[in-house]
């Protein structure tokens, strides 16, 4: 079957202004999350869904980040009044559910802020 | 707080060779899952092997092979017969199961294979 899928691939944009990602998980995975990945860095953890509920939303950076996910599905991580320091690629995996499954990833988005 | 520590940002292996990346981690949990994940240059992070904590022996996958060393928070991954499509970065994962449903990965380690 498909696999996760993101949107845009690639996103430059201005600072200040608001960027919205989009994630489609695999059909049937409960559980969806956002990482954020810097150059030749690892993954920082941003947040977690199971359904439609982020349990812990402290892994965002600032509040200018927020997600949501609608019919258990499709998420959007939006950042408002983006900042250079934004600038990475998000990564977006899904899982059938938490702990041991595997998370499979998305090819992720370049966000480049300028 | 969990943290996993990669140590070597950088190794490389003679193709056929063995080859093996560290990975440290420090919890205060006892039941908890610990992931090696590969992502090669296209980005796109795959799984490679996985371990349960409460399991003592250590899981394989093909080539692939871990030394889970619970006691010492030592999660290692043993590379055997390298191939050059081994090459990528390799990242340490550690997950537990709760509402939270957090994962905290490696810095990792860039893995170069030489023919």
């Amino acid at each position: 079957g498909a696999g996760v899928s993101q949107s845009p691939s690639n996103k430059v944009t201005e600072k200040g202004k608001d960027v919205e990602l989009r994630c489609d998980p695999i059909s049937g995975h409960t559980a969806l999350y956002w990482y954020r990945q810097s150059l030749g860095q690892g993954l920082e953890f941003l947040i977690y869904f199971q359904g439609n509920s982020a349990p812990d939303k402290s892994g965002l950076p600032s509040d200018r980040f927020s997600a949501e996910r609608t019919g258990g599905s499709v998420s959007t991580l939006t950042i408002q009044r983006t900042q250079q320091e934004d600038s990475a690629v998000y990564l977006c995996a899904s899982s059938f559910s938490r702990g041991f499954y595997e998370q499979y990833f998305g090819p992720g988005t370049r966000l480049t802020v300028t | 707080a969990q943290t996993v520590t990669q140590s070597q940002p950088e190794m490389s292996v003679q193709e056929a060779e063995t080859v093996t990346l560290s990975c440290t981690y420090d919890t205060s949990e006892s039941d908890y899952y610990l992931f090696w994940y590969k992502q090669p240059p296209s980005r796109q992070m795959i799984l490679v092997i996985r371990q349960e904590a409460y399991k003592q022996q250590n899981a394989t996958e093909n080539r692939f092979s871990v030394n889970f060393q619970k006691a010492a928070k030592s999660f290692s991954l043993k590379i055997s017969d390298s191939q050059l499509g081994d090459a990528a970065m390799y990242f340490c994962a550690y997950s537990y199961n709760t509402n939270a449903g957090k994962s905290t990965f490696g810095d990792g380690t860039t893995l170069t294979v030489k023919p």
